[in-house]
């Protein structure tokens, strides 16, 4: 079974410094990985997925992820924090092989401060 | 163009009850997912649907049900409302299943409605 972990439930960080929110995953074969951002009240909102290539992939509002395949991860990075940047992060996972949901990790919530 | 619509927007009922969510999918799009996602929680996949066919279930008791419509539209139902079933209903559209195409639809962004926030009391 496939499975999603956020080790954090909530990360803090000073606007215009770089933040990372944590993201690890299991699948039996290869994985198709998501971001996607929750702002109150509101749905999920895709931010960046890896598919294939290159491990460093480039999303929506300056994010971006590394796949690590040894590391079994794939954590968010932006270089420079926005206070708008604050709101709830979801990890999500689809095993390339067979039809299987994309299943997402419980969330952490980033709270970036002026 | 519109993105994917959900109604209500928010209800309230009571234990035993029964309630019908709605969802319209993005033009276009002919797969339709709906999660659950309770309080502090991440989403969990209850249904997935593709040409009016159920293509996944999740872990979910029988109470909850579903059905797409030939204009791809969908209806998540859910029988003898429990306490803990207070949770937003997530409805997602995207472009194809995870079947025959999978190696380019299982790689299909899900865009998501906003939700239907649900409260049984």
């Amino acid at each position: 079974a496939q499975s999603v972990a956020q080790p954090e439930d909530q990360v803090n960080v000073a606007e215009g410094n770089p933040l990372t929110v944590k993201c690890t995953y299991s699948v039996s074969g290869n994985p198709y990985l998501f971001w996607y951002v929750q702002y109150p009240n509101r749905g999920l909102q895709f931010l960046l997925k890896y598919i294939t290539g290159d491990n460093l992939v480039k999303g929506s509002y300056g994010f971006e992820a590394e796949f690590n395949k040894s590391q079994t991860s794939f954590h968010l990075k932006k270089p420079s924090a926005l206070v708008s940047d604050s709101a709830l992060y979801f990890c999500a996972v689809r095993d390339r092989a067979g039809n299987t949901p994309l299943v997402f990790g419980k969330g952490t919530r980033l709270s970036v401060i002026a | 163009d519109a993105g994917v619509t959900q109604s209500p927007t928010h209800l309230i009922k009571t234990r035993g009850q029964h309630v019908t969510l709605r969802c319209s999918p993005i033009s276009g799009h002919k797969s339709v997912s709906w999660y659950q996602q309770v309080l502090g929680q991440g989403p969990q996949f209850i249904f997935q649907y593709y040409e009016k066919e159920e293509r996944g279930r999740g872990n979910f008791p029988d109470r909850f049900s579903a059905r797409q419509f030939p204009n791809y539209s969908s209806e998540l139902n859910v029988n003898a409302l429990l306490l803990g079933d207070s949770a937003l209903y997530l409805c997602a559209s995207s472009l194809a299943d995870g079947g025959a195409l999978l190696l380019v639809s299982g790689a299909n962004v899900l865009t998501f409605g906003a939700g239907s926030r649900l409260t049984v009391l």
